[in-house]
């Protein structure tokens, strides 16, 4: 089975940092995805983990740690548009399609 | 380049009643996948087409079937709808079955009442 556990809301101010944990239980691995998902709108693609390790792209950043079953979004500079539902997702095999998805973490970014 | 395209944005339906949601994958794309995301929870994967052929399938009833067409093009029907069918129906595209990068369209809200 697939269990994908994140926090449902967090709450950060406009120029700090954030940190969005994922914690998963599958029955195999084969990547972990981040997606960033306005409210009404689609997910949108963030990032990408399959080796241990933090891959960072601008403000964003991604961690995964393979054998605690962990991963975290970094964001950084934090600003009033990043208030979105942060999704982690992980395939279990080859196919990006058949994901299992956590329930998102909402972040509400203050003035 | 248009991206991901889905059809209709809002539907309403009556319980018993038959539907159908259309998806045109991003140009290039050959792989469509749909899922159901129920308010406040995360997208469930319902099935994937490449290649016409239904080749991943998630834990949803028979009631739930789709088609691939030879542009790529894909269709969702879901028969003997249920109250609890309501959700945002999304459709995600990419190249193959094992490209790690997806694009979802976006979505359409089905309410049932």
């Amino acid at each position: 089975g697939q269990n994908i556990d994140q926090p449902t809301e967090m709450t950060a101010t406009e120029g700090a940092i954030v940190q969005i944990n994922c914690t998963y239980q599958t029955s195999g691995f084969n990547g972990l995805f981040w997606y960033q998902q306005h409210a009404g709108e689609a997910p949108t693609f963030l990032s990408y983990n399959v080796l241990d390790g933090l891959e960072e792209k601008g403000r964003f950043s991604s961690f995964l740690s393979r054998s605690k079953g962990y991963s975290y979004l970094l964001l950084k500079e934090l600003q009033m548009k990043d208030s979105a539902s942060y999704l982690c997702a992980v395939r279990a095999n080859t196919n990006a399609g058949k994901s299992t998805f956590g329930d998102g973490t909402t972040l509400t970014v203050k003035p | 380049d248009a991206g991901v395209t889905q059809s209709p944005t809002h539907l309403i339906k009556t319980r018993g009643q038959q539907v159908t949601l259309r998806c045109s994958p991003k140009s290039g794309h050959d792989t469509v996948s749909w899922y159901q995301q129920a308010l406040g929870q995360g997208p469930q994967f319902i099935f994937q087409y490449y290649e016409e052929e239904e080749r991943q399938r998630g834990n949803f009833p028979d009631r739930f079937s789709g088609h691939q067409f030879p542009n790529y093009s894909s269709e969702l029907n879901v028969n003997a709808l249920l109250l609890g069918d309501s959700a945002l129906y999304l459709c995600a595209s990419a190249t193959g079955t094992s490209s790690y990068e997806q694009y979802f369209g976006p979505g359409t809200r089905l309410t049932v009442t």
